[in-house]
């Protein structure tokens, strides 16, 4: 059984620049999270979707925005980047009960 | 806000030897997820406990639930290297939104 894949593997942006990460649940999964995983902060979450549905969103400013797809994939998109967005962004997906959340390997951001 | 408070935050032993990481919540959780992620990769789960005063094991893992489910250990018996990794436990609030909230990690190392 193939895992939650995450793509790309690493990014590398301008401060001001947009970006769109993408994720693939896996299969028979329906919810998809989006968490951050910054140097010296931990993991921080981000957004959940569900049936196609944003359900929850962390602390985050409305410049990190997303959505979820027929096929429950998931698209993660950050705005006007800034320095302080330079993070690990890791999905991660589950049935519609939210426990067992499986993690892909995430997407590197690193913003000049 | 729901806050894990994980410690030790690092910890390095020699092969051979056991350790416990503790995982401590003044927060109740339906249920409590315990990860471990090396460099480079996504958290993989190792176990979900769910039932005050659960005890699961996993091989020479054993994770318990404390009984009013606000806290949980991970206990390794005979460390060895192949357990060299970043511990997270990862609570579950219902009504939270199935988002999960991480404690900060436990950086361990087994030296050989």
């Amino acid at each position: 059984e193939a895992g939650v894949t995450q793509s790309p593997t690493h990014l590398i942006k301008t401060r001001g620049q947009q970006v769109t990460l993408r994720c693939s649940p896996i299969s028979g999964h329906t919810s998809v999270y989006w968490y951050q995983q910054a140097l010296g902060l931990g993991l921080q979450f981000l957004l959940w979707y569900d049936e196609g549905e944003e359900r929850n969103r962390g602390n985050f400013p409305p410049r990190f925005s997303g959505r979820q797809f027929p096929n429950y994939s998931s698209e993660l998109n950050v705005n006007a980047l800034e320095l302080e967005d330079s993070a690990l962004y890791l999905c991660a997906s589950s049935l519609g009960g939210g426990r067992n959340q499986h993690f892909g390997d995430g997407t590197r951001l690193s913003i000049l | 806000t729901q806050l894990l408070e994980q410690s030790p935050q690092f910890l390095s032993i020699q092969e051979g030897e056991n350790l416990t990481v503790y995982c401590n919540s003044s927060s109740v959780f339906s249920s409590l997820q315990w990860y471990r992620q090396e460099p480079g990769e996504g958290p993989v789960l190792l176990v979900t406990v769910v039932t005050g005063g659960e005890v699961k094991k996993l091989k020479r893992l054993t994770f318990q639930f404390g009984d009013a489910r606000k806290d949980s250990s991970l206990h390794i018996t005979a460390a060895q290297p192949g357990d060299t990794g970043l511990y997270l436990c990862a609570g579950q609030h219902n009504n939270a939104g199935n988002m999960l909230t991480f404690g900060g990690g436990t950086r361990l190392m087994v030296k050989p």
